[in-house]
């Protein structure tokens, strides 16, 4: 595709409850970053991956969060036991190479997640 | 700690003016800058990028300076319209990891 998707775009659960939030990046880009962004908070590194690996996880907030990618591919955010704390947007962006701000990152719109 | 700060209060600004919005860091020393445009339900979209030994950067209407003795960022707008309405994002490069600021909210006035 043109730019980075994510989905869904919005996701209701109970309290407890497991999700699994998709992001496909750019076609080529091999960087790709989580974030998640409270209500009127900024952005909120959770973990980037170059390839299919993770040299930095150091963001993900508990052991309830995990994240994997396919390749150079599609990623999988997935919140286990939701609280509502983790109520937020949860963005993902790529990048063609990674390495931190020497590479643009594009951003997807992001998934809306609703804990009850 | 390290910390980021963007004007916490929204900005409001008459048309035609220039507007300009400050990011300031503590504690950091990054070697590169990054402004983000960021509307309602979307993503950030990134608007222009300064190292470390640049004190200027223009893109048409936008102007970033980047002092690093006063550990500061300006983000100017010229000649401002309403569709320049959002929110401005600051990042910072440490080690890799990118830290972006809580934002400013800006409301162009016509």
């Amino acid at each position: 595709g043109a730019g980075v998707s994510q989905s869904p775009s919005n996701k209701v659960t109970e309290k407890g409850k497991d999700v699994e939030l998709r992001c496909d990046p750019i076609s080529g880009h091999t960087a790709l970053y989580w974030y998640r962004q409270r209500l009127g908070q900024g952005l909120e590194f959770l973990i980037y991956f170059q390839g299919n690996s993770a040299p930095d996880k150091s963001g993900l907030p508990s052991d309830r969060f995990s994240a994997e990618r396919t390749g150079e591919s599609v990623s999988t955010l997935t919140i286990q036991r939701t609280q509502q704390e983790d109520s937020a947007v949860y963005l993902c962006a790529s990048s063609f190479e990674g390495g931190g701000l020497t590479d643009t990152q594009y951003f997807g719109p992001g998934t809306r997640l609703t804990v009850l | 700690s390290q910390k980021i700060e963007q004007n916490s209060e929204a900005l409001n600004i008459q048309e035609g003016k220039t507007a300009t919005l400050t990011c300031n860091y503590t504690n950091y020393s990054p070697a590169y800058l990054q402004w983000y445009r960021q509307d309602p339900g979307r993503g950030p979209v990134f608007l222009l990028l300064i190292r470390e030994n640049e004190k200027e950067k223009r893109k048409e209407r936008l102007k970033v300076t980047f002092d690093t003795t006063l550990k500061q960022s300006l983000f100017h707008i010229t000649a401002s319209q309403p569709a320049d309405s959002a929110t401005y994002l600051c990042a910072l490069d440490i080690d890799d990891k990118i830290i972006f600021g809580k934002g400013t909210r800006l409301h162009i006035l016509p």
